[in-house]
């Protein structure tokens, strides 16, 4: 157990559809990334936050937004769903920026 | 620009025989380098990492790293490769110059056949 608590495992939803995943860091963790992996890709990183402030930017879609909070947890929002965002998303903490990071066990999301 | 390169899709090795997995790096600065593997539908875990000091780094489940700073590479080693290491292994690098961001490389999949 990596201690990166992800909700839901599983999500099955329609295109364009808005849905939102939820990542709770490590105890202590500053840093919270998000990744996407497609089937056989590999890692797509989509944006990091550091102590609730947006620190490094990726391959993120515009109709996708995320955020941490004060209380660290972070939560990606993904909207206008297309059946091409089907995927593994991954959601990653650690402690210090050179850290290594620790990942959750990730949420599958399937459009339909 | 930071890089990361595993230049072999799939690694097939025997059971019992040593495994060797790929990674070279382009980064400015000096390197931190990190080893993760991933199991069919299931996050990555942490093996190991560089940051500074003795070049061959151990990690978990018996694996261990080699730094190269001459060749700039960073393989990912196993004295005795078991059925059950099979999985997808991920070499990254801090980005020194973009907030440390991690950069990824494709990713390898090893096959250890009975």
């Amino acid at each position: 157990d990596s201690g990166v608590t992800q909700t839901p495992k599983h999500l099955i939803t329609a295109t364009g559809q808005r849905v939102t995943l939820r990542c709770s860091p490590r105890s202590g963790d500053l840093s919270v990334y998000w990744y996407q992996q497609s089937l056989d890709q590999g890692l797509q990183f989509l944006i990091q936050y550091y102590n609730g402030e947006e620190r490094a930017k990726g391959n993120i879609l515009e109709r996708f937004s995320a955020q941490q909070f004060p209380d660290l947890h972070s939560e990606l929002n993904l909207s206008s769903l297309e059946l091409g965002d089907s995927a593994l998303y991954f959601c990653a903490s650690s402690l210090q920026a050179v850290s290594e990071a620790f990942f959750g066990q990730g949420t599958r999301l399937t459009v339909v | 620009a930071q890089s990361v390169a595993q230049p072999e899709d799939q690694v097939n090795v025997a059971e019992g025989n040593p495994l060797t997995v790929k990674c070279t790096y382009s980064v400015s600065g000096n390197p931190y380098l990190f080893w993760y593997v991933q199991y069919p539908n299931r996050g990555l875990q942490f093996l190991l990492k560089y940051i500074t000091g003795d070049n061959l780094v151990k990690g978990s489940y018996g694996f261990e790293a080699e730094f190269n700073k001459s060749q700039t590479s960073f393989h990912l080693k196993k004295p005795s490769a078991l059925v059950s290491d099979s999985a997808l292994y991920f070499c990254a690098v801090r980005d020194m110059d973009s907030n440390y961001q991690l950069i990824w490389g494709a990713g390898t999949k090893l096959i250890i056949k009975p």
